[in-house]
C-alpha cells in the first residue's frame, strides 16, 4: 500500500500570501489529522477530518482551515500568512482516527514565510 | 506546566548502550503513543499502549497507568537510532492528541 503522501514538500511564502496544503491518506483511511511544529512549541494538533467532517480543532485562529474531501484526501489552508507560521506541517491517516489507533504519517511540508 | 513532559531533552550514548526515556502526563489518559522522528521530519508510529508493556524488536514500551508514566526503552542501541522521540497522549474524553517536546538522542558508534 502507498503510504500517505503530502505535497508540495516543500513551499516559500510571503507574509498575507495564503497557501493551501494536500495530504492523500492511506488507501481506506477516513481519518485525517493535521499537525504543525515548529521549534519552540514542538507538536501542535490542528485539525482532524473523518468522513468530510471536521471532527477536532485545536487552538488555532481561524486563518487555519481544512477539508476533506469524498475520497478522503484533504487540504488545509492558511490565509493571510504571518512570520511565525513557518512550520513543519505534518498530516496523518488512520482508520478511525481520535488518536485510537497507529496513525501514519506522511513527510511533512516545510512551509517558510518570508 | 505541559500536560506531557519527556526527560531527558537531549541524550548522548555509545553504540551498544541500554537506552532510556521518560514520558510524564498529568491527565487521565485513553491512549498513549510513541513516535519516532528522522532528520528531514519524517514520523513513523512505534507504539500506541493504554496498558502494561510492549516489544518490538530492541524497542520496548512500558506504562505504569496509576503513576502517569511510560518509558522507552532501546536495547543494543546504534547509530541508526539516532531521531528525535515523541511521546503523545490522548487525553480521557478528549479527541486529540497532546506531544511532549521530544527527547533527541544520538547515539555514537
Amino acid at each position: 500500500k502507498a503510504g500517505v503522501t503530502q505535497t508540495p514538500r516543500y513551499l516559500i511564502k510571503t507574509r498575507g500570501q495564503q497557501v493551501t496544503l494536500s495530504c492523500s491518506p492511506i488507501s481506506g483511511h477516513r481519518s485525517v489529522s493535521w499537525y504543525q511544529q515548529t521549534p519552540g512549541q514542538g507538536l501542535q494538533f490542528l485539525f482532524e477530518y473523518f468522513s468530510e467532517t471536521q471532527r477536532n480543532k485545536g487552538n488555532f485562529p481561524g486563518r487555519f482551515s481544512g477539508r476533506q474531501f469524498s475520497n478522503s484526501r484533504s487540504e488545509m489552508n492558511v490565509s493571510t500568512l504571518e512570520l511565525g507560521d513557518s512550520a513543519l506541517y505534518l498530516c496523518a491517516s488512520s482508520l478511525v482516527g481520535e488518536g485510537r489507533e497507529t496513525q501514519y504519517f506522511g513527510p511533512g511540508t516545510r512551509l517558510l514565510v518570508l | 506546566k505541559n500536560e506531557v513532559e519527556q526527560s531527558p531533552q537531549n541524550l548522548t550514548a555509545q553504540e551498544g548502550e541500554f537506552i532510556t526515556i521518560n514520558c510524564s502526563y498529568s491527565v487521565g489518559i485513553s491512549a498513549l503513543h510513541w513516535l519516532q522522528q528522522h532528520p528531514g521530519g519524517g514520523i513513523v508510529s512505534l507504539f500506541m499502549l493504554s496498558s502494561g508493556k510492549k516489544k518490538h524488536g530492541r524497542l520496548i514500551a512500558t506504562i505504569n497507568i496509576q503513576e502517569k508514566h511510560s518509558s522507552l526503552h532501546i536495547t543494543a542501541s546504534h547509530p541508526r537510532d539516532s531521531a528525535v522521540y515523541i511521546c503523545a497522549v490522548r487525553a480521557l474524553g478528549a479527541q486529540k492528541l497532546v506531544f511532549g517536546q521530544g527527547t533527541r538522542l544520538t547515539i555514537n558508534p
